[in-house]
């Protein structure tokens, strides 16, 4: 299966500011996803990373604070925008070539002062 | 919405056998995976069910009712190293939802000596 790099893996962020993160996979993949995992808990889905267009999001999320990018099949960026303390979470990305198995990045912590 | 039901917490001694339940209510059903998460590290893939019946992988097993919404994950002869968080996560795989992985909250697993 693929294997993601993903970064960075922490950071700690002002708020107001804005933070890129960045994966990169080993092999092309049809579909790439964004997560994030607050403490303690499980994985929520942000968005639907789409090569070439604009991402698809799911309720509660929208471009004006989370933009995406996947200019390619083995690429993709989010970008959480204008941090709060709210905001504090891992963020993970996922890619999948169908029918195999979902892959994920190792995630990135993410703490807003 | 999807809605993917998973208890918060389970415990159990070394060598015993576990198993944790999954209920679900999604709009279509195309697959449910199972994952095992060790604090601050990505989820990492157990296993797959798709048509009805139990898969079977050394030490672990999932069950699948497609019927019922309903799965569980066996784990058989627990090790220490088994203490992790175990998702449930299921692919809609109908119209807009189509590729994505909607996860439950996850189930905190402590294995005692």
């Amino acid at each position: 299966s693929a294997v993601i790099s993903q970064k960075p893996s922490r950071d700690i962020c002002q708020r107001g500011t804005s933070l890129t993160i960045q994966c990169q996979v080993d092999s092309q993949v049809t579909m790439m996803f964004w997560y994030r995992q607050q403490p303690g808990q499980s994985l929520t889905l942000i968005a639907t990373a789409n090569q070439g267009s604009e991402a698809t999001y799911e309720s509660g999320f929208v471009i004006d604070k989370f933009p995406i990018s996947r200019p390619n099949l083995t690429f993709s960026t989010l970008t959480v925008s204008n941090m709060s303390p709210e905001d504090s979470s891992i963020y993970l990305c996922s890619a999948t070539s169908g029918e195999s198995g979902y892959t994920f990045g190792s995630g990135t912590r993410l703490t807003v002062v | 919405g999807q809605n993917i039901d998973q208890p918060t917490e389970m415990t159990a001694t070394e060598g015993a056998i576990v198993q944790i339940n999954c209920t679900y209510q999604t709009s279509g059903f195309n697959g449910l995976f199972w994952y095992q998460q060790h604090a601050g590290e990505a989820p990492t893939f157990l296993s797959y069910n798709v048509l009805d019946g139990l898969e079977e992988k050394g030490r672990f097993s999932s069950f699948l009712s497609r019927s019922k919404g309903y799965s569980y994950l066996l784990l058989k002869e627990l090790q220490m190293k088994d203490s992790a968080s175990y998702l449930c996560a299921v692919k809609p795989g109908r119209g807009s939802t189509l590729g994505r992985l909607y996860f439950g909250r996850g189930t905190q697993l402590t294995v005692w000596p």
